[in-house]
């Protein structure tokens, strides 16, 4: 049963365009979602996140939408950099319980 | 290092044998998790201690599988009599509390041969 849903194995956008990621959920307990970047033999590294109360975060070039009734987020990054190709994972948890549920992550590649 | 530190970063073991992995979390942290990625798979929780103690062992997959945390820091997570199946990258990560986010050590790559 896969709580969190990351449909897209990878994407691949061209330098300066915007990179858009997107995330599925089930849960309706699910109230903090966060975004991590992982690159190869390292391991994952904070993004960004929101809690349900919001419907938007920003920081920066990236930026988390949350559209609860959809249980639907996704993370915009704009402009996009080669720097930014790697593995993003989306991950949630219930505020009481706290461990994180990750989606199976997308690959995004940046072409300069 | 102001990061969550994890060792060793590769092990290589035979069949059957314990071994032991360590994680040094974020000072200050008071919530340490532990998770772990097979090859293909995606993050797969196992455990989560609060200070000294696991209010949710959950993910644990057997009853090989331990970890301590003691003085509210250090976290070490033992795999008895290990199995092929045990091979992963287990990850540890630190938080400052609910509501904060987890930060991950760049994990032990476990091969169990």
């Amino acid at each position: 049963d896969q709580q969190v849903k990351q449909n897209s194995p990878s994407l691949s956008v061209q330098e300066g365009r915007i990179s858009i990621l997107n995330c599925d959920y089930t849960n309706s307990m699910f109230d903090y979602f966060l975004w991590y970047k992982k690159y190869p033999a390292e391991g994952p590294t904070f993004l960004i996140s929101i809690s349900s109360i919001k419907d938007k975060n920003e920081d920066g070039r990236f930026t988390v939408f949350l559209n609860k009734s959809a249980k639907h987020l996704s993370l915009h990054i704009v402009p996009s950099q080669p720097g930014d190709s790697a593995v993003y994972f989306c991950a949630a948890s219930a505020y009481y319980g706290n461990k994180l549920v990750f989606g199976a992550g997308t690959i995004l590649r940046v072409k300069s | 290092g102001a990061g969550v530190s994890q060792s060793p970063s590769n092990k290589v073991t035979e069949k059957g044998k314990d071994v032991e992995l360590r994680c040094d979390p974020i000072s200050g942290h008071t919530a340490l998790y532990w998770y772990r990625q097979s090859l293909g798979q995606g993050l797969e929780f196992l455990i989560y201690f609060q200070g000294n103690s696991a209010p949710d062992k959950s993910g644990l997959p057997s009853d090989r599988f331990s970890a301590e945390r003691t003085g509210g820091s250090v976290s070490t997570l033992t795999i008895q009599r290990t199995q092929q199946e045990d091979s992963a990258v287990y990850l540890c990560a630190s938080s400052g509390g609910r509501g904060r986010p987890q930060h991950f050590g760049d994990g032990t790559r476990l091969s169990i041969l």
